[in-house]
């Protein structure tokens, strides 16, 4: 079954310090994976997407990372801002069709 | 750029009544996504459209619901009866092609819809 799982499920830091967010997909075959922040009240906004090919890709503070032979990802956060108190969402799309696989998300709170 | 555009933004109905939701794709885009999302189940795509044609609607739950886009510039989703399970937010995207390929989709603000 074609699953996206997420971890952790929530996470607390203090303001400048840095994160990771894991992302681990069963979906096969695979054609993009992508990680969106979705801020409290708001759609999602999308922060990178990444093909199989790729294994790093960067915006800013932020860098995902792509395993495709573990079928793993993950979202780096760099010196955390309470503006990235959010909830982050990886998204999986299967090839050759426009099924996209949610992960339930992680969420971020950044206190002062 | 206005970005995707849904209405209304809250929507609050007692069961039984009918409810439907708006959404107003960018200019240009071709292609239009309905999804929900619930604490429990996340993003769900509903289903979604390529140059106003539904594709697939493996997502839309029953028959309660059905989506329809007349032209380029606007799509409707309707839940006809709504029950409070249907409570939840609402969302439309769209992007330029469909999402087999790297193309963005942009979110719309979502409505939230509470059924009582």
């Amino acid at each position: 079954k074609n699953q996206v799982e997420q971890s952790p499920q929530s996470l607390i830091i203090l303001e400048g310090k840095n994160c990771t967010l894991q992302c681990n997909y069963t979906v096969s075959p695979f054609s993009n994976l992508r990680w969106y922040k979705q801020d409290t009240g708001r759609g999602p906004v999308s922060l990178t997407i990444m093909t199989f090919s790729e294994n790093t890709k960067s915006n800013g503070r932020y860098t995902a990372t792509l395993d495709a032979d573990t079928k793993q990802s993950s979202l780096h956060i760099t010196a955390s801002q309470l503006s990235d108190s959010a909830s982050y969402i990886c998204v999986v799309s299967g090839q050759a069709g426009t099924a996209l696989i949610f992960g339930k998300g992680t969420t971020l709170s950044v206190s002062s | 750029d206005a970005g995707v555009i849904q209405s209304p933004r809250h929507e609050v109905t007692e069961m039984g009544q009918e409810v439907t939701l708006r959404c107003k794709p960018i200019s240009g885009h071709n292609s239009l996504f309905w999804y929900r999302q619930t604490m429990m189940r996340g993003l769900e795509l509903l289903i979604y459209f390529n140059n106003n044609v539904p594709i697939d609607d493996s997502g839309m739950p029953e028959d309660r619901f059905s989506a329809k886009m007349p032209n380029a510039s606007f799509s409707t989703l309707k839940i006809q009866p709504s029950e409070p399970r249907d409570s939840a937010v609402y969302f439309c995207a769209s992007s330029l092609v469909a999402a087999a390929s790297s193309y963005e989709q942009y979110f719309g603000p979502g409505t939230r819809l509470t059924v009582t």
